[in-house]
């Protein structure tokens, strides 16, 4: 079965420091990755995908995620980080043909 | 382009009362759909999904439904809700596998379910 581990609940960081978020997967299919991100009461928004070719993904927003496939890994990253970036993460990998598997989420807070 | 329309955006409903929640999505034919909640604090946990009309495949067993009467209709229901339905419930769309096996969900706005 499919599944991902957020290795952390929440982030907190400053104004215009580098940030990463950590996922790994579980994977015994093709492995199609993705992050989301979701605002204060609203859905999830695609951030980036990895689907096949280069290992790194760029998405919108100034993020990047490298995906490593020896260490079934697929972390965030923003090298400057804004007030406006603070929100809850999701990762999720492709659960069979039809769904998608979500980890628990990692609430970023950015501090001025 | 495809939308995708939930309601209502809030609702605040008594335990053992009835619920329906519709969400449709426009600009695109014969999508999935699919309904996530979203607990307080947790990540996101599929209760349906839909390949398509009259197509429903239930993912844990609850105290939920789900229908499909059209193609881009989907709704979820309840006879008698409980205080642990509460949540934040999302619809999602995608392109189906025949026409995109990798595309990403596409969610709606959501709706905050309080059971008092």
């Amino acid at each position: 079965a499919q599944s991902v581990t957020q290795l952390d609940s929440q982030v907190p960081v400053f104004e215009e420091a580098p940030v990463e978020l950590r996922c790994n997967y579980s994977s015994s299919v093709s492995v199609y990755l993705f992050w989301y991100v979701q605002y204060p009461n609203q859905g999830l928004q695609l951030l980036l995908k990895y689907l096949s070719g280069s290992t790194l993904v760029k998405g919108i927003n100034g993020f990047e995620a490298e995906f490593n496939k020896s260490q079934t890994s697929f972390h965030l990253r923003k090298p400057s980080v804004h007030i406006s970036d603070t929100a809850e993460y999701f990762c999720a990998v492709r659960g069979g043909a039809q769904k998608l598997v979500f980890g628990q989420g990692t609430r970023l807070t950015i501090n001025p | 382009s495809q939308t995708i329309h939930q309601w209502p955006a809030t609702l605040v409903q008594p335990v053992g009362s009835p619920l329906s929640l519709e969400c449709t999505v426009e600009g695109t034919s014969n999508p999935n759909l699919y309904w996530y909640r979203q607990a307080a604090g947790r990540g996101l946990q599929l209760l349906f999904y839909s390949v398509g009309i009259g197509q429903i495949s239930s993912e844990v067993p609850q105290n939920l439904s789900a229908s499909r009467p059209q193609d881009r209709q989907f709704i979820l229901s309840s006879k008698k809700l409980l205080l642990s339905d509460s949540g934040f419930y999302l619809c999602a769309w995608r392109k189906t596998p025949t026409w995109g096996a990798n595309s990403p969900l596409h969610f709606g706005n959501g709706t905050r379910l309080t059971v008092t």
